[in-house]
């Protein structure tokens, strides 16, 4: 089974901008994996913020964005606020498999 | 609107079953696959497979094989996990998922607690 892999933690400064990476063991990472991003805080279900590498939905805040860079799937945010502060997910897909990355604790201090 | 709506929080003693529901409405609960999720206290989420509603049609990841059953009822829309020979560490958050148009939903997260 593929491993996905994230940073751990990462902490960005309100209003900074931060990258959050998501790789894969089997090599690069490709539209064809249907990159999904959630955001987690603590007590909640995950809630989906970006699809299908870069696809936004009406609830997710304009200052995130998600990409493919250097054979990963990306997450940016830019311009950080307080209530970003959480748990971020990807999730990769391998044909009807699906694996989550590790989870990315991001601090915003 | 989508919903799942899952069974209550269960304690269970290292070595029994447990059997958590999913009832599914807003959707062609048929179509396509719904999946289970599961998350230890300060853990990552770790997939435990998805079934087809609509031919029963299961996956199920390599670590999970012959511990966990994913069944479903197309007349109640309700899907089923079942996961057998409990031990401490299958304590966790497990939750069912749904993907449509490009979003995935969740559950609103069954505690099982495995405990003597």
């Amino acid at each position: 089974q593929a491993v996905v892999t994230q940073e751990p933690s990462l902490t960005v400064s309100p209003g900074g901008t931060v990258t959050l990476t998501c790789g894969s063991s089997t090599g690069t990472v490709t539209s064809g994996h249907w990159p999904y991003w959630f955001q987690q805080k603590p007590g909640q279900a995950p809630r989906t913020l970006i699809s299908d590498v870069s696809y936004k939905h009406s609830w997710t805040p304009a200052r995130f964005s998600g990409s493919l860079l250097g054979g990963k799937a990306a997450l940016t945010l830019s311009g950080a606020q307080p209530e970003d502060e959480a748990e971020y997910y990807c999730l990769l897909s391998y044909g009807d498999a699906w694996v989550f990355g590790g989870g990315t604790k991001l601090t915003v201090l | 609107q989508v919903q799942l709506v899952q069974s209550g929080a269960e304690v269970k003693e290292p070595g029994a079953s447990v059997k958590v529901s999913c009832k599914a409405s807003g959707f062609t609960f048929t179509a396509s696959g719904l999946h289970w999720v599961r998350q230890a206290p300060g853990q990552r989420l770790e997939w435990m497979g998805r079934i087809i509603p609509g031919n029963g049609q299961t996956e199920y990841p390599q670590n999970f094989q012959g511990r966990v059953t994913i069944t479903g009822d197309t007349s109640a829309s309700t899907a089923y996990m079942e996961l057998k020979s409990l031990r401490s560490e299958d304590t966790a958050v497990y939750y069912c998922a749904k993907q449509i148009g490009g979003v995935v939903y969740w559950g609103q997260g069954t505690l099982v607690t495995v405990s003597s």
